[in-house]
C-alpha cells in the first residue's frame, strides 16, 4: 500500500519560515493536500491541488510537489500557525493516504 | 453557510453495529462525494470511505483497513451521507469525520464536520 511520510515535529520562530516535507515514491506524480489540525479542532484544508490556497487561507501558507516530495511553506510564521499538519496524496489508484502529521512549534 | 453535523457516535461494545449520520446545509448535497474520515485518541487521520455523487456513479471506495465491515450510503432526498460500521473492533475507538470532497477536486476535504467520537469497548 501506498504510503507518505513526514518529520514529526518542526520548531520556528515568530516571523521566520517553516517547512515541512511529505515525502512518497513518486508524490509528484499524485495531487497532494495540506490540513490544519489546531488542538481540539476539525482539520482545515489549507493547500489543494499542490499549491493551490483556498479563500481565506493566508498568503503565507505555500506548497510544491515534485519528484518524491511535497512542501508546505509558512512564511512569516505567526504564533496562531501552531498546530498539526497533515499532508494527504490522492490519484485514481491509491484513493487517499494521509501522512502521520507534522507538530509545528513556534518558539 | 456549509455544515456538516456528524451524529450517532458512542459507546459500542466489541463485535457489535453503529450507524453514524452526517446531516449537511448549505450546498447542494447531491452534486457532491462525501468523505468518512478517523482519528484514533492522539493519532493522525485516517481515510475510511467516499462515496461519489450519483452524477459520477454514486460508488463507494473503503480503505483496506475497514473494507468488509463498512458501508457508506447517502440519501440525497434528506442530504444525509451514512456510515455503517459492523463488527467493531476495539481499534476502530476514534473521532469520526465527515468530509465533503468535491468531484474534480483532486482529493481535497474541503469542508470538515465537527466529528462524533466512537468509542468500541466491552
Amino acid at each position: 500500500s501506498y504510503e507518505v511520510t513526514q518529520p514529526p515535529s518542526v520548531s520556528v520562530s515568530p516571523g521566520q519560515t517553516a517547512s515541512i516535507t511529505c515525502s512518497g515514491d513518486k508524490l509528484g506524480d499524485k495531487h497532494v493536500c495540506w490540513y490544519q489540525q489546531r488542538p481540539g479542532q476539525s482539520p482545515v484544508v489549507v493547500i489543494y491541488q499542490d499549491s493551490k490556497r483556498p479563500s481565506g487561507i493566508p498568503e503565507r501558507f505555500s506548497g510544491s510537489n515534485s519528484g518524491n516530495t511535497a512542501t508546505l511553506t509558512i512564511s512569516g510564521t505567526q504564533a496562531m500557525d501552531e498546530a498539526d499538519y497533515y499532508c494527504q496524496a490522492w490519484d485514481s489508484n491509491i484513493a487517499y493516504v494521509f501522512g502521520a502529521g507534522t507538530k509545528v512549534t513556534v518558539l | 453557510e456549509v455544515q456538516l453535523v456528524e451524529s450517532g457516535g458512542g459507546l459500542v461494545q466489541p463485535g457489535r453495529s453503529l450507524r453514524l449520520s452526517c446531516t449537511v446545509s448549505g450546498f447542494t448535497f447531491g452534486d457532491y462525494a462525501m468523505s468518512w474520515v478517523r482519528q484514533a485518541p492522539g493519532k493522525g487521520l485516517e481515510w475510511v470511505g467516499f462515496i461519489r455523487s450519483k452524477g459520477y456513479g454514486g460508488t463507494a471506495v473503503y480503505a483496506a483497513s475497514v473494507k468488509g465491515r463498512i458501508t457508506i450510503s447517502r440519501d440525497d432526498s434528506k442530504s444525509i451521507a451514512y456510515l455503517q460500521m459492523n463488527s467493531l473492533r476495539t481499534e476502530d475507538t476514534a473521532v469520526y469525520y465527515c468530509t465533503r470532497a468535491p468531484e474534480g477536486g483532486y482529493g481535497m476535504f474541503d469542508y470538515w464536520g465537527q466529528g462524533t467520537l466512537v468509542t468500541v469497548s466491552s
